[in-house]
């Protein structure tokens, strides 16, 4: 399998501060992505890279791809608390086939 | 905006039922997905359909069937459901155009077997 590995698990910072979270995964990808759930709700698409590209801006979100050592990392800056939600990264390889991984559960104190 | 929606939020079932999960997407979205999502083991990919009347198994099929006869709708099936299939159960559609197949996912249906 080439599910995704998301670091840390748990994540608990204040509001304003900026949050990092990593996945690293283990074959060749076409791309990857990050959603975002809500507890007890569907996930929610935030961002995709390409697996020719290094790094990807979106609002208050940056994404780095390193294909080299197969890992990413998810940027939240100044953080919010609206941002409480678990992160997952999802890898997309081949035709239709999406992993994803066990996700980080970000908490943001007010 | 793209919508995909689920028959229930909830369900309660008994050991042995039939259990249907239906998934309805309104946006002519080619591929549509069933996961099952459980603590500490993130999601995964039960079956997948790129096309009416066309599924391929994912991760974790055994129990499970589906069926899509309509693009829009994608149905999951537990034939006889077991206590080790309680789990939360997400649908999820995508373009087949080379979007990078960004996937659109329902709210769930936590399902419950007793």
């Amino acid at each position: 399998s080439q599910q995704g590995e998301e670091d840390p698990q748990a994540l608990s910072i204040q509001e304003g501060e900026n949050a990092t979270m990593n996945c690293s995964y283990k074959t060749s990808i076409n791309n990857l992505q990050w959603y975002r759930q809500n507890s007890g709700r569907g996930l929610v698409h935030l961002i995709l890279i390409r697996s020719n590209e290094r790094e990807k801006h979106s609002g208050r979100l940056r994404v780095t791809l390193d294909t080299s050592k197969k890992s990413s990392s998810l940027l939240i800056t100044a953080s919010r608390a609206a941002d409480t939600a678990s992160y997952f990264c999802a890898t997309v390889k081949g035709y239709q086939k999406v992993t994803f991984g066990t996700g980080t559960k970000l908490q943001v104190i007010p | 905006d793209v919508k995909v929606t689920q028959s229930s939020r909830y369900l309660v079932k008994r050991t042995g039922e039939k259990v249907f999960l239906e998934c309805v997407q309104d946006m002519d979205h080619e591929n549509m997905f069933w996961y099952r999502q459980d603590p500490g083991l993130g999601l995964r990919l039960i079956y997948f359909s790129y096309d009416v009347k066309m599924k391929e198994k994912g991760d974790i099929p055994e129990g499970y069937s589906v069926s899509r006869e309509k693009k829009e709708r994608f149905s999951l099936i537990l034939e006889s459901a077991s206590t080790n299939q309680t789990s939360m159960y997400l649908c999820a559609s995508s373009y087949d155009r080379g979007a990078g197949y960004e996937q659109y996912f329902g709210p769930g249906t936590r399902l419950t077997v007793t």
